[in-house]
């Protein structure tokens, strides 16, 4: 079955920090692999994805993300929290082939950023 | 560029009683879907369509939901008899992606629809 797991309901981080949200997946076949960032009241708001090449794709908002294909991982990643980027961080993942175009998601990791 | 728009933003109904949430997607997407947010868990979808037809609804529970695009562009979810465990946000996404095609692309969400069941 295809699946996304983020393994830390919560992560806290002091500002200036560099932090690290984790994603594991599970999937038939090379994955297309993303990160959407929700503020509360707020949809989900695209932060980067994976397609191929480079295992460091960059995003919004100075974020970064690590494909690791021998470990699955797709893990988010920021060289120095703002208390601003507190907020809920989904994983989602589409297969690349036979699929719709749907995402499945994971079930969220709370980033919470301190002064 | 206008966002997806999805109405009400905000429901409270209770059970037994039906709802509907409405959702009109970026211009020119082919692609609407449905997500269910429940408090603590990560979106789960209950149906994908391109144009106006269904592409995946595996997950619909159909005895009390149902979701219609007419025309291929807004589309219109309805519950009917909500029962409690309804209670979620529901998002609306729209996508350039179309099934067949290269599925690189990503999905834009509108705000969601926050449903109460009491």
């Amino acid at each position: 079955a295809q699946s996304v797991a983020q393994p830390e309901d919560q992560v806290n981080v002091a500002e200036g920090n560099p932090l690290t949200v984790k994603c594991t997946y599970s999937v038939s076949g090379n994955p297309y692999l993303f990160w959407y960032v929700q503020y509360p009241n707020r949809g989900l708001q695209f932060l980067l994805k994976y397609i191929t090449g480079d295992n460091l794709v960059k995003g919004s908002y100075g974020f970064e993300a690590e494909f690791n294909k021998s470990q699955t991982s797709f893990h988010l990643k920021k060289p120095s929290a703002l208390v601003s980027d507190s907020a809920l961080y989904f994983c989602a993942v589409r297969p690349a082939s036979g699929n719709t175009g749907k995402l499945i998601f994971g079930q969220g990791t709370t980033l919470q950023v301190k002064p | 560029e206008a966002g997806v728009a999805q109405s009400p933003r905000y429901k409270i109904i209770e059970k037994r009683q039906s709802v509907a949430f409405w959702c009109n997607p970026i211009s020119g997407h082919a692609t609407l879907y449905w997500y269910q947010q429940i408090l603590g868990q990560g979106p789960k979808l209950l149906i994908q369509f391109q144009n106006n037809g269904v592409v995946d609804d595996s997950q619909l529970p159909k005895d009390r939901f149902s979701a219609e695009r007419l025309k291929g562009v807004d589309s219109t979810l309805k519950i009917q008899p909500a029962k409690l465990e309804d209670s979620a946000v529901y998002l609306c996404a729209s996508s350039l992606v179309k099934w067949g095609s290269s599925n690189t692309g990503e999905l834009f969400f509108g705000e969601g629809s926050r449903l109460t069941v009491l």
